[in-house]
């Protein structure tokens, strides 16, 4: 079966880097992009961008380019998704999620992880 | 970028009953849209791919409608599984921008 397991929660200082793993398995890894979406406390769900582990292609949100890597490693099945210059409005659980396939490039996000909290505090 | 305007943000129901929750667009997305449940402290799950297609393992109590601009989501006799929070998201332009959530609670 479909399994993404993320990392665990994270404590970082703002202006600091956060690396946010996702360790996938139960299907061929290079076959399906890889999501990011992210949840702040209390509030809905902001989508961050995909990575195709196929080819490394990546499509980031508008406002977190210039902030946001996504890459991944077949060797592992593994995704990750680093943020730079934390601020305290980047506190939030962070989702890896796969495409559930068969409806092109809708995207429809099927399998999800199950989410990891990065807190920005001083 | 495209908006997804759900409402309402909140409603209240009984086991049971009927609901419909809309989704609007800012432009016209054709059918590029999901739509999510999620619990508290869960990841969301997929209800809808596609506007109206229903993946495997989601009950058929669930169905979506709409193309262009206007969606819905309705939830024939409610159960108490499904008191939570739901969103729609267009899958058209980046970015895949989500809806604000629509809450429903137990009257």
């Amino acid at each position: 079966q479909v399994q993404l397991v993320q990392s665990g929660g994270d404590v970082k200082k703002p202006g600091a880097s956060v690396k946010v793993s996702c360790k996938a398995s139960g299907y061929t890894f290079s076959s399906y992009d890889i999501t990011w979406v992210r949840q702040a406390p209390g509030q809905g769900l902001e989508w961050m961008g995909w990575i195709s582990p196929h080819n490394g292609k990546t499509d980031y949100a508008r406002q977190l380019q210039g902030r946001v890597t996504m890459s991944t490693d077949t060797a592992t099945n593994t995704a990750y998704l680093e943020l730079r210059g934390l601020r305290s409005d980047d506190t939030a659980v962070y989702y890896c999620a796969r495409d559930l396939g068969d409806y092109g490039n809708l995207n429809p996000l099927g399998y999800w992880g199950q989410g990891t909290l990065v807190t920005v505090s001083s | 970028d495209i908006q997804m305007t759900q409402s309402p943000s909140s409603l209240s129901a009984s086991v049971g009953d009927r609901i419909t929750i809309t989704c609007r667009a800012s432009q016209s997305i054709s059918i590029s849209v999901n739509w999510y449940q999620q619990r508290p402290g869960k990841p969301p799950k997929l209800l809808i791919a596609a506007a109206s297609f229903l993946p495997s393992g989601v009950p058929s109590r669930f169905s979506g409608s709409g193309s262009g601009t206007d969606f819905s989501l309705t939830i024939d006799s409610l159960q108490p599984d499904d008191f939570a929070t739901y969103y729609c998201q267009q899958s058209s332009n980046n970015p895949y921008t989500f809806g604000q959530g629509t809450r429903v609670e137990i009257k």
